[in-house]
């Protein structure tokens, strides 16, 4: 199992670029989250999909939108990037049976440099 | 919401120093508590977690955390790290009723120094 996987891996934008980060799982989990990382800030929690066909807004949303594909697949789109997105950008899925302490997994990363 | 506080941004330690990084987190209600580990260059991962039963529990790789719910602590511990320790930390929080709203503190990254 590749288990969470995202590319690319590292991208560079001009401000008010847009581009699409993919995130694909093979784990058969329902529940998919994106997150930015940033120095002194640890992880935040940008939209999360509890299911196919949903999606919710997390801690950061403005300037992001998402799309749940598919069960497997959940992407995070910047229509407009801005240098503040700036950030390293983690996907993760869970099985989102609502067990307590539900494990999340991650995938590598991708590095976004907007300039 | 919940959030997260890691005390310790940097922390240098010799091998067979004793570790604890701190982590305090608000929210009234019922919590779960995680921490996780991203080794350089790795995937974060889950080190251990919390969400009911023994306040005591055992992660990987010798790891065990302490859920003391009087001071909304869940502090992380090795008796004896060694130089493999080398990582940043990130203490974690949800509430049962919304698993997906996971909320992370900043990280604190581990040196150890052969």
């Amino acid at each position: 199992n590749a288990g969470v996987t995202q590319t690319p891996k590292f991208q560079v934008l001009k401000t008010g670029q847009s581009m699409t980060l993919q995130c694909a799982q093979d784990m058969n989990h329902n529940s998919m989250y994106w997150y930015r990382q940033d120095p002194g800030m640890g992880l935040r929690l940008i939209y999360y999909s509890a299911s196919e066909g949903t999606t919710d807004k997390g801690e950061v949303p403005n300037g992001y939108n998402v799309s749940r594909l598919n069960k497997r697949e959940f992407s995070l789109r910047l229509e407009s990037a801005a240098p503040s997105q700036t950030s390293v950008y983690f996907c993760a899925s869970s099985d989102g049976q609502g067990s307590n302490g539900e494990t999340q997994y991650f995938g590598p990363g991708t590095r976004l440099l907007v300039l | 919401a919940q959030s997260v506080s890691q005390h310790n941004h940097h922390v240098i330690l010799s091998e067979a120093a004793s570790l604890e990084l701190g982590c305090n987190y608000s929210y009234g209600g019922t919590v779960n508590l995680f921490w996780y580990v991203q080794y350089p260059g790795q995937h974060l991962q889950l080190l251990l977690k919390y969400f009911s039963g023994d306040p005591l529990v055992k992660g990987i790789k010798g790891f065990e955390a302490e859920f003391i719910k009087s001071k909304f602590s869940f502090n992380l511990r090795k008796p004896s790290v060694q130089w493999s320790d080398t990582a940043e930390y990130f203490c974690a929080v949800n509430a049962p009723y919304n698993n997906n709203d996971m909320r992370f503190g900043a990280g604190t990254r581990l040196t150890v120094k052969p």
